[in-house]
């Protein structure tokens, strides 16, 4: 079956501090897509990015990062420098390419950047 | 460009009412979800529409739940009667015709039953 966790309800870091959110997925297809989405209090969720489970590269974007593992099947988020504006719901999700293009969402992990 | 639009915002009902939320998907997205967000939780599909066809209904509860996408545009999400723990954010999504593409989500329609 398949399973998104994000077992990290809630990280409080300083400005500046280096923050990272871990995303585990269990699925039993070969195909299929990863993503990480932003939610702030606005309530939009924001998509952040996308990977298929064929390119295991990690990925960097400005203070962004992404380390996806398929051997421990992980796809974690790492925010460098973190600012304030950071604040906000982070969701890892997971598309099987066998299925629909439903996305199966974790729980989130709420992270406060303070000054 | 316009991205997806939901209506109302906001929505405050007692149990055993109806209500509706409108949504208008990013012009040229043939694919609009709707999803559910109980606090605390991630979203959870509800129902996929491919232009005016439904793709993915398999957890939408249709003794009381319907939704319908006329034109393949625009699309109405019904609850009729509400309950209690229909008490969640209602987000509608869009995408193009890229399978597993990203989905764009609109504001969300924050529903709260009494």
């Amino acid at each position: 079956a398949q399973k998104v966790t994000q077992a990290q309800t809630e990280i409080s870091v300083v400005e500046k501090e280096d923050v990272t959110l871990d995303c585990v997925y269990e699925t039993r297809d070969t195909t299929y897509y990863l993503f990480w989405y932003k939610q702030p209090p606005s309530g939009e969720l924001v998509f952040l990015i996308r990977r298929n489970s064929f390119d295991e590269q990690n990925e960097i974007s400005g203070r962004y990062s992404w380390n996806f593992q398929k051997s421990t099947s992980s796809f974690n988020f790492t925010i460098t420098a973190s600012q304030v504006v950071d604040s906000a719901v982070y969701f890892c999700a997971l598309s099987e390419a066998d299925n629909t293009d439903k996305l199966i969402f974790g729980t989130g992990t709420r992270l406060q950047v303070f000054p | 460009e316009a991205g997806v639009a939901q209506s109302p915002r906001y929505k405050i009902i007692e149990k055993r009412q109806s209500v509706a939320f409108w949504c208008n998907p990013i012009s040229g997205h043939a694919t609009l979800y709707w999803y559910q967000q109980i606090l605390g939780q991630g979203p959870k599909l509800l129902i996929q529409f491919q232009n005016n066809g439904v793709v993915d209904d398999s957890q939408l509860p249709k003794d009381r739940f319907s939704a319908e996408r006329l034109k393949g545009v625009d699309s109405t999400l019904k609850i009729q009667p509400a309950k209690l723990e229909d008490s969640a954010v209602y987000l509608c999504a869009s995408s193009d015709l890229v399978s597993h593409n990203e989905q764009f989500f609109g504001p969300g329609t924050r529903l709260t039953v009494l």
